[in-house]
């Protein structure tokens, strides 16, 4: 597709289980964000991969979220023993790369911890 | 932190009517952007400003960068309903990612 997908759209799970949600950049995009959006909030910057690093993690909230990227293309953002605290709406943007590059954004993942 | 203030939380206003929103912040940010975002949907770009003092239109929309670099503000004219939505103001500062101002929610009124 021409834009940034996501999947899935909706996620609702149990509190303690882990999820994983996905992220497909612009085709040719070497930068890729990942934030999440609170109800009725902004968006909060979780983390950033230049190709297949990520050099800016600062927005990691704990150590029970991590993410990698393969290919330098599809990337997967894990919640490991999810809590309550973690429901939210999770985005990916991507971008070509350069600093003032325009980021575009994906429909986001909604998840709901039970 | 850096954070952005944006005001306001909410408007109601008429059909046709002109609006007007800001965002200002403690420090300073080398690029200022204005998203717009509709339910279920990721924000989209709708103004992008680089320099201080840029002033820039984008049809109905028109932006501005504070001499500062600590504030903007986004106005909209003659206002139709297809304007309903969230609208964050975004700084970018030597870091890549994104900070978000909270959002306004537009309504606009038949």
């Amino acid at each position: 597709g021409a834009g940034v997908s996501q999947s899935p759209s909706n996620k609702v799970t149990e509190k303690g289980k882990d999820v994983e949600l996905r992220c497909d950049p612009i085709s040719g995009h070497t930068a890729l964000y990942w934030y999440r959006q609170s109800l009725g909030q902004g968006l909060e910057f979780l983390i950033y991969f230049q190709g297949n690093s990520a050099p800016d993690k600062s927005g990691l909230p704990s150590d029970r979220f991590s993410a990698e990227r393969t290919g330098g293309s599809v990337s997967t953002l894990t919640i490991q023993r999810t809590q309550q605290e973690d429901s939210a709406v999770y985005l990916c943007a991507s971008s070509l790369g350069g600093t003032t590059d325009t980021q575009y954004f994906g429909p986001g993942t909604r998840l709901t911890v039970l | 932190g850096q954070q952005l203030n944006q005001s306001p939380q909410s408007m109601f206003i008429q059909e046709g009517e002109d609006v007007s929103m800001n965002c200002t912040s403690s420090s300073i940010f080398n690029t200022w952007l204005w998203y717009k975002q509709e339910p279920g949907e990721g924000p989209v770009l709708l103004i992008a400003l680089y320099k201080a003092g840029e002033l820039t239109s984008n049809g109905r929309l028109t932006a501005q960068f504070g001499i500062t670099r600590k504030d903007s503000f986004l106005n909209i004219s003659a206002s139709i309903p297809s304007d309903v939505g969230i609208y964050f103001c975004a700084g970018s500062g030597s870091a890549r990612q994104l900070t978000f101002g909270s959002g306004t929610q537009l309504t606009v009124l038949p």
